[in-house]
């Protein structure tokens, strides 16, 4: 039982650049979130999705894209890099009910110079 | 919307001393609560949560938290700490309805000393 899988584990972007970032999850969940994590400002939230077909904005989602086509995977999308997006960023899932709680990824470290 | 006060952001603690860090919340409404655990390079792992009942919750590796709704806190201790607990630790809470997504505060880094 793999959890929730991110991929790359490190990436040096250009400003400029585009990317995605994967993530995958084999827990069946219906919900996932993007987050980013910046040194002494906790995770912020990107964007989230209830389930395939279904995305929405959180709190820090300018200069991103997602898509949910389908319950397994939720990459995040960087259209034009600035060194502000350089950052850790966290993709998590979880569901609720008596197990609430989300399973984290690893994380992307992302450089943007 | 809610939202999570860690007050400490740094915490330095000699070995098999107890350890607290506070966490304090704001909700208009009522809601769940969460302790996540980050070792270096890796991701969140949860500690525990409170969803409800009991106000006194266990988690792994030893520590524990009581939900305070009079107080609007989640503080969590550890009555001896071991060097393996150094780690950031992150307190969250989500509204205990429809789709509400966890809010984190900024952490709180504990150091066992030797």
């Amino acid at each position: 039982n793999a959890g929730v899988t991110q991929t790359p584990k490190f990436r040096i972007l250009k400003i400029g650049q585009s990317m995605t970032l994967q993530c995958t999850q084999d827990m069946n969940h219906n919900y996932m979130y993007w987050y980013r994590q910046d040194p002494g400002m906790g995770l912020k939230l990107i964007y989230y999705s209830v389930g395939a077909g279904i995305t929405d904005k959180g709190e820090v989602p300018n200069g991103y894209n997602v898509s949910r086509s389908t319950t397994e995977d939720f990459p995040l999308r960087l259209e034009l890099a600035a060194p502000s997006q350089t950052s850790v960023y966290f993709c998590a899932s979880g569901d609720r009910g008596p197990n609430y709680g989300y399973t984290f990824g690893s994380g992307t470290r992302l450089t943007v110079v | 919307a809610q939202s999570v006060t860690q007050l400490d952001s740094q915490v330095p603690v000699f070995e098999e001393a107890p350890v607290e860090l506070r966490c304090n919340y704001s909700s208009s409404v009522s809601v769940y609560l969460f302790w996540y655990v980050q070792y270096p390079n890796q991701g969140l792992q949860l500690l525990l949560k409170y969803l409800s009942g009991s106000t006194l919750v266990k988690g792994i590796n030893g520590f524990e938290a009581e939900f305070n709704k009079s107080q609007t806190s989640f503080h969590l201790r550890k009555p001896s700490v071991h060097i393996s607990d150094t780690a950031e630790y992150f307190c969250a809470v989500s509204a205990n309805f429809g789709n509400e997504k966890l809010t984190f505060g900024t952490g709180t880094r504990l150091t066992i000393i030797p």
